[in-house]
This record gives C-alpha cells, sequence and structure tokens, in this order.
C-alpha cells in the first residue's frame, strides 16, 4: 500500500491568510504532483517535480507555489487566499523519471474552504 | 477533441451485474493505461496497471486494452454495493499523463 501522507485533511480559512498544504510520500518517489478537483470534476494538474530542488508548473494556471527541498516532501503554498482557491487538492507520487512508466500513487487530499 | 474521453455517467447497476468502464482516446503515443477508483473525499485508489494490449485480471477487475482501437475498459464482474464509486482512467506516454474525466457508478443494492 502506498505510503503518501496529506495534512491538514480539512481547512476552512478566511480571505487573504497564507496557508501551506503538507505532502509527504516514505516510497522514496522521485517524481511528485499536486492535482486540484473540484466536486465530481476531474483533476487538473497544478505542479509537479522531477526530484530535489526541480519544480515545474502544470496544465491548469495556478496562483499557487510549491518547493522540492527534501525528496520525501512537497509542501504547496498559497500567499493570499480566495474563495476561488475553495477546492480538494491532492498530492501523488511516482517512482519512475518515464513520464508514463509509473502509476501515480495519491493522498487522500486537503478539501480547502476560502471564505 | 480531448486526448481521452470517458463518460461521466451515473451508470447505476444492479448489484451482482457485471459492470463495464470505458476510455477511448486519440493520442497512438500512450503506452501505459491504469484504473483508478476514487470514492466522496478520498484519494484515487489505483485498482489496475498495464502498458500492453490484451486483459488483465486482479480478482473481480478485468482491464482490456485494444490499441489498435485506441479504446480501454475495466470490467468488474459481481458487482457490489461498495463498487460504487468515481472510476478514473489514466494513460500514460512520453509526452505525460492524462486523466479521463471519470465514470460515477452506482451499483444498486
Amino acid at each position: 500500500e502506498a505510503d503518501i501522507y496529506q495534512t491538514p485533511r480539512y481547512l476552512v480559512i478566511g480571505t487573504g491568510k497564507k496557508i501551506t498544504l503538507e505532502c509527504s510520500q516514505t516510497m522514496g518517489h522521485d517524481k511528485m504532483y499536486w492535482y486540484q478537483q473540484d466536486p465530481g470534476m476531474e483533476l487538473h494538474l497544478i505542479h509537479y517535480s522531477y526530484g530535489v530542488n526541480s519544480t515545474e508548473k502544470g496544465d491548469l494556471s495556478s496562483e499557487s507555489t510549491v518547493s522540492r527541498i527534501r525528496t520525501e516532501h512537497f509542501p504547496l503554498t498559497l500567499e493570499s487566499a480566495r474563495p476561488s482557491h475553495t477546492s480538494q487538492y491532492l498530492c501523488a507520487s511516482s517512482e519512475s523519471f518515464a513520464p508514463g512508466g509509473s502509476p501515480l500513487h495519491f493522498g487522500n487530499g486537503t478539501r480547502l474552504t476560502v471564505t | 477533441q480531448k486526448e481521452v474521453e470517458q463518460d461521466p455517467g451515473p451508470l447505476s447497476v444492479p448489484e451482482g451485474a457485471i459492470v463495464s468502464l470505458n476510455c477511448t482516446y486519440s493520442n497512438s503515443a500512450f503506452q501505459y493505461f491504469m484504473w483508478y477508483r476514487q470514492y466522496s473525499r478520498k484519494g484515487p485508489e489505483l485498482l489496475m496497471y498495464t502498458y500492453s494490449s490484451g486483459n488483465k485480471e486482479d480478482g473481480r477487475f478485468t482491464a482490456q486494452v485494444d490499441k489498435s482501437s485506441k479504446y480501454i475498459s475495466l470490467f468488474i464482474r459481481d458487482s457490489q454495493p461498495s463498487d460504487s464509486a468515481t472510476y478514473l482512467c489514466l494513460l500514460g506516454g512520453a509526452d505525460g499523463l492524462t486523466f479521463g474525466k471519470g465514470t460515477h457508478l452506482i451499483i444498486q443494492p
């Protein structure tokens, strides 16, 4: 079973606050990803990383930023939260450098509500 | 036309029925095919992973890939109410990974 953890599971926060969503994996995977998913809707890739000190923007434009200082840790930060950021954020990791060569393993997500 | 097409449903079937879930794709560069199950308020869970045409079976689940037709399927035998979830296909290749939109499946007791 995959070991990838996201905290917090639920977060309700006011507009303008800075937030960091945590994601950690214990599998030693090089590739990590952040997806955004609205209820009942498809997943959209917002950030990914090939390894330490590597970060790339995904297909969906996002005001969030990410960092990858350690292999196991891939936090996502919103400097100033807005109601439009309300969504579920899913973190994933995979083993291989080949883009399609290894399945993704997902955490259980952080459900963010910005009031 | 999107690269990966998947009917969002909902698909409602009685308990015990055989369920067929499908994705079609247009990019022949896709080489790896995965099926995920996602329960409400949870992350997607990997069910099946294949990289060749043909069938792969795991318990009540069978994944089928037809690269010539650019068509993949997931069959669920003896469906249970606990199979009610959203099922997503994920296709991978040299250009990266692409999800289908997901099919919402409801198994009626």
